[in-house]
């Protein structure tokens, strides 16, 4: 049973270009959550998806940013317009169940370099 | 809202030290608390967890318990090695309108020297 996959693990783009994230939760979960990493800041949550649907988006900034997680294929996190404030590490979170007992489990991360 | 306040690092220590990484938490209610690894370039890894309180998680030679009468879930280990050189994220989750998403402390990055 393969762990998150995410890819890229690392991510160069020029501003204004658009930056394409990708998620595959492990097998069988549902839940996915997206989380920034910040040198010196921690894990910032960003957004929380089920199959199809966005449960809550309260972390991600309005503009240029924007999630998706459809009925097939990897959950993306897109960011349109980079800036050199958009470079941190993104990571990616599945969950089998929503239950507050249960692990999170963690991809590998996407590190995005605005240059 | 929750939120999670660890000890700021790094943690700087020799190898077979006792290291202790203090964790409280602010939250309504009767959260789980998790201690997760960060490895460089790596993603988190679960390190140990407790669902309730008084339960006390364990896992490679780590400990932590759940102290609600001091909202804490101090992270311990009785020797530490170099090859535990890492971040250490501790976070809660809990039941939230319907949703349950994991909230994070800062980390704390602990070195340990040979």
């Amino acid at each position: 049973n393969a762990g998150v996959m995410q890819n890229p693990r690392h991510l160069v783009r020029r501003r204004g270009q658009e930056a394409r994230l990708r998620c595959s939760p492990m097998k069988g979960h549902s839940h996915v959550y997206w989380y920034r990493q910040l040198p010196e800041e921690g894990l910032k949550f960003m957004v929380y998806l089920q199959k199809e649907n966005i449960i809550d988006e309260s972390g991600m900034p309005k503009e240029r940013f924007s999630a998706e997680f459809p009925k097939e294929g990897p959950s993306i996190l897109r960011i349109q317009q980079v800036v050199r404030g958009d470079s941190a590490a993104y990571f990616c979170a599945s969950s089998p169940v929503v239950a507050e007992n249960t692990e999170a489990f963690f991809g590998q991360g996407t590190r995005l370099t605005v240059v | 809202g929750d939120s999670v306040t660890q000890m700021e690092g790094p943690v700087t220590l020799s190898e077979e030290a006792f290291l202790t990484i203090n964790c409280t938490y602010t939250a309504t209610g009767y959260p789980s608390l998790f201690w997760y690894v960060q490895y460089p370039g790596e993603g988190l890894q679960l390190l140990l967890k407790a669902t309730k309180a008084d339960d006390k998680g364990s896992n490679k030679g780590f400990e932590a318990t759940y102290r609600k009468e001091t909202t804490s879930f101090h992270l311990e280990k009785g020797s530490v090695q170099v090859s535990d050189s890492a971040v250490y994220f501790c976070a809660l989750r809990r039941a939230s309108g319907g949703s349950y998403i994991p909230t994070f402390g800062r980390g704390t990055s602990l070195i340990v020297h040979p």
